[in-house]
């Protein structure tokens, strides 16, 4: 098994620039969520969903976008990239009951200039 | 909603010392408690965890207790070694079995040989 498996690892883009950082499980996870981690500030939650089709927001919910089709993907969009946004993105799954172990992709280093 | 405060922020210790992290949370609905260490340019990957029926729990060298009263929960590391150095990540997961995890800032461990 692949785990969760985040693409692209590094990104750079102009602000205003929209872009998708994909994700995806093949553990048949119900839970999946987005996360983006500066210094000092730990992993903020930015959308999370339980299944495919229900999606909600997280802390930090502002200039993203997020659909879950199927239970695999759950891409996160940026939809006018702002130099705030330069972080590290990590996608994580987990497996759908309440209190179980979140599972954590490579992360994506997206600088926005 | 829930939050969750971490301390210290850095942590410096001789091998062989024991080291202590602490976080309390602000939402007495949460029911569990998972730490993730991050080695540099890593993923976060879970270490332990405790839920909210249980006050203490080992693995080993980590340990967590947890005070439902004050909702305070804490790490304790013995014996350091050098390999412990990373950073470590407090959670918190709030009632409704969504498993929506908010962490802690981090705090980031440095074991001297």
């Amino acid at each position: 098994n692949a785990g969760v498996t985040q693409t692209p690892k590094f990104q750079v883009l102009k602000t205003g620039q929209s872009m998708t950082l994909q994700c995806a499980q093949d553990m048949n996870h119900e839970y999946m969520s987005w996360y983006r981690q500066d210094p000092g500030m730990g992993l903020r939650l930015i959308h999370y969903s339980v299944g495919a089709g229900i999606t909600d927001q997280g802390e930090v919910p502002n200039g993203y976008n997020v659909s879950r089709s199927t239970t695999e993907d759950f891409p996160l969009r940026l939809l006018s990239a702002a130099p705030s946004q330069t972080s590290v993105y990590f996608c994580a799954s987990s497996l759908g009951q309440a209190n179980t172990e979140a599972f954590f992709g490579q992360g994506t280093r997206l600088t926005v200039v | 909603g829930e939050n969750v405060e971490q301390h210290p922020s850095t942590l410096s210790v001789q091998e062989g010392d024991s080291a202590v992290i602490k976080c309390t949370y602000s939402d007495s609905a949460s029911n569990y408690f998972p730490w993730y260490k991050q080695e540099l340019g890593k993923r976060p990957q879970l270490i332990i965890d405790i839920r909210s029926n249980v006050g203490e729990k080992k693995d080993q060298r980590i340990a967590v207790t947890l005070n439902k009263t004050a909702k305070h929960f804490s790490l304790h590391i013995t014996e350091t070694q050098p390999e412990d150095s990373a950073v470590y990540f407090c959670a918190a997961s709030i009632m409704g079995g969504y498993n929506k995890l908010i962490f802690g800032a981090g705090t980031r461990l440095a074991v001297h040989p």
